[in-house]
């Protein structure tokens, strides 16, 4: 079965470091997302890539957080300084997309817990 | 802009009884509607759409039918067990262009035996 793999599952961390989350995509997907979910807020989009070129951010801290995609196998998460706040399941998904049809599939998400 | 509101969880249900989880959507276009299931542990699956207004979107027992004139996507289900007890996303999209999903915040489901 074809599915998307994060790495770690759960990274326990103290205020000031650095986190670095990452995602394999579903080979031939085109599409990355990274959400973040939370009790308070739900789902929130964070950023997304198509054809590796980001293509919203708007979601994400710029202070302190930064995705990218090295490759089309390969998508990043990065946290720096991370703040207890950030304590968080972040999630990334991949999807084929064209203009009519969008099925997202989820990893298994990374548990955040910042102290 | 767009925005999916559920009705507050838990809901919690005997083995074998009906399911409805409300959902209403405001859109800024013309919407295709989701219903994501997410297990304990486990990310977001998708578990039905429907595209156009009248569809019926249904999976596994699920139902729910996208109704324009009232802005609802309500998932139903006659019977449920009791390994439905997850957390239910309902969602939308915009069908013109790319766009991304819109998630409601959740509801969990608790199914006792």
């Amino acid at each position: 079965d074809a599915r998307v793999t994060q790495t770690p599952r759960h990274k326990v961390t103290e205020m000031g470091q650095e986190v670095t989350m990452r995602c394999q995509p579903i080979l031939g997907h085109n599409t990355v997302f990274w959400y973040r979910q939370t009790m308070m807020q739900g789902l929130e989009l964070l950023a997304y890539f198509r054809n590796r070129a980001p293509l919203d951010d708007s979601g994400m801290p710029k202070d302190r957080f930064s995705a990218e995609m090295p490759d089309a196998t390969l998508a990043t998460l990065k946290i720096q300084p991370s703040e207890p706040r950030d304590s968080a399941v972040y999630f990334c998904a991949s999807a084929l997309s064209d203009r009519s049809n969008e099925k997202l599939f989820f990893g298994s998400g990374t548990q955040l817990s910042v102290l | 802009g767009n925005s999916v509101t559920q009705m507050e969880g838990p809901v919690t249900l005997s083995e074998e009884a009906f399911l409805t989880i409300n959902c209403t959507y405001t859109a800024t276009g013309y919407p295709s509607l989701f219903w994501y299931v997410q297990y304990p542990g486990e990310g977001l699956q998708l578990l039905l759409k429907a595209t156009k207004a009248d569809d019926k979107g249904s999976n596994k027992g699920f139902e729910a039918t996208y109704r324009k004139e009232t802005t609802s996507f309500h998932l139903e289900k006659g019977s449920v067990q009791v390994s439905d007890s997850a957390v239910y996303f309902c969602a939308l999209r915009l069908n013109s262009g790319y766009s991304t999903l819109t998630f409601g915040k959740g509801t969990m489901l608790l199914v006792s035996p």
